[in-house]
């Protein structure tokens, strides 16, 4: 079964900080991989994507990739009450469908 | 364009009943998905079409069906409803040549 692990929180972080969500992932052959933001009773919204190793930089978004440690990451520069969200990460192989993790819950206190 | 939408936003359903959940996008994409999502976990695939006429099973396909006569258009049918089917769907849909898929707003589906 091919898994996508995250710590579920809630990661608690003051307005202005970074904050740093983790992913992991079992399946050696993937290629894509996301990080979707999803607010309370509302529909999940890709905020980043990332094909190879190292860093992207979008914003105050950095994702992270290292394939050979099977590990993507998230960070968010200058956190505002606003990214108060679930995170969720997902992974596609070499197929057309997308393994999610069960997300992490990031509260932003003023 | 209005994207995805879905409809009904929410519905009550007794054990062994049946309904369908209406999905429709208007951005002319090949790729249509659905997803339940459980409180406090993320999506599990239920089927998944890659073009009219196409479908294949995703994680969690038992009790579920799908068909896709159009491009528009990625109905997903419960027959015989039970209280594991109690959760959010979504349906999601994206371009052949793009991986982001674009959701819908969700279905909140309570069966009792």
């Amino acid at each position: 079964q091919k898994e996508v692990e995250q710590n579920s929180g809630p990661l608690s972080v003051p307005e202005g900080a970074i904050a740093s969500l983790n992913c992991t992932y079992s399946d050696r052959v993937s290629q894509s991989f996301f990080w979707y933001r999803q607010y309370s009773g509302k529909s999940p919204e890709l905020i980043m994507s990332i094909y190879s190793n190292g860093d992207k930089e979008d914003g105050r978004f950095t994702a992270q990739l290292n394939k050979a440690s099977q590990y993507v990451s998230l960070l968010i520069r200058d956190s505002q009450p606003s990214d108060s969200a679930t995170y969720l990460c997902a992974v596609r192989g070499n197929t057309d469908k997308l393994i999610f993790g069960t997300g992490t819950r990031l509260q932003v206190f003023p | 364009n209005a994207g995805v939408t879905q409809t009904p936003k929410f519905r009550i359903l007794k054990i062994g009943q049946s309904m369908t959940l209406q999905c429709a996008q208007d951005m002319n994409h090949n790729y249509m998905y659905w997803y339940r999502q459980d409180p406090g976990m993320g999506l599990k695939l239920i089927y998944y079409s890659v073009g009219a006429g196409i479908t294949d099973k995703g994680e969690v396909p038992n009790g579920y069906n799908v068909s896709r006569s159009t491009t528009e258009d990625f109905p997903l049918r419960l027959e015989l409803a039970a209280p594991s089917q109690t959760s959010v769907y979504f349906c999601a849909s994206r371009r052949d040549s793009q991986e982001t898929q674009y959701f819908g707003p969700g279905t909140r589906l309570l069966v009792l």
